[in-house]
């Protein structure tokens, strides 16, 4: 079945970059897309940005100047990177594919 | 980017009460291939988001008829027909028509 797992540090200090990874099971990544959603303490959900099957990516455009995905299709991962980190980026981040299946989410914690 | 805004931001309902939530765009949600994907997730507390409709009106495998969806172009409601306490948590409706996605700002659905 299609599984997804987040995983990364859950402290990072502020101005520093944010590496995230999500492996999946159950599917390819050259058939699927894989969103990366957040979600800051007692807030909504925010879209971040997705890599498609084909391997582009559209961002957000509120983050995409700090912001890049990628994956790695062989060890079916993929890869969040964040840069400038700051307080407000505190958040649950989620990978998802096309908001059907969801990882079980990180908590990530920006410390000043 | 697309505006989704929800209403109410809060509703009230009794187990066995019909509800409705809202989502209206801030542009068409039709895509040029004819296609409106507009789905409605669920957030129970302390959980990621579950896909509940799919694309204005199909129901995702598994979820109780009771849960309906309509709408087209820029309106959109999510019908709940008989809550029952498992319903409660957040709802957003969510957006793939354009790029970047985005999400409505949420429904929180609470026990009267």
């Amino acid at each position: 079945q299609v599984q997804l797992k987040e995983s990364g540090p859950v402290l990072v200090q502020a101005s520093e970059t944010l590496s995230l990874t999500c492996t999946v099971s159950g599917f390819s990544l050259t058939n699927y897309g894989v969103i990366w959603v957040r979600q800051p303490p007692g807030k909504g959900l925010e879209w971040m940005g997705i890599i498609w099957r084909n391997g582009n990516t559209d961002y957000n455009s509120a983050l995409k100047s700090r912001l890049s995905i990628n994956r790695d299709t062989s060890k079916s991962q993929v890869f969040l990177k964040m840069n400038s980190l700051q307080t407000d980026d505190t958040a649950i981040y989620y990978c998802t594919v096309g908001v059907t299946y969801w990882g079980q989410g990180v908590m990530v914690t920006v410390s000043s | 980017d697309v505006v989704l805004t929800q209403t109410p931001p809060t509703l009230s309902a009794t187990i066995g009460q019909s509800v409705s939530i809202s989502c209206r765009s801030s542009q068409s949600l039709l895509h040029s291939n004819g296609n409106t994907y507009l789905h409605w997730l669920l957030q129970r507390p302390g959980q990621s988001p579950q896909l509940l409709i799919y694309s204005v009106s199909r129901l995702e495998s598994g979820v109780p008829n009771r849960f309906s969806g309509s709408g087209s172009g820029t309106d959109f409601t999510l019908k709940i027909s008989g809550v029952e306490a498992e319903d409660l948590g957040v709802y957003y409706c969510v957006q793939g028509t354009h790029a970047p996605w985005t999400f409505g700002g949420g429904t929180k659905l609470e026990l009267k």
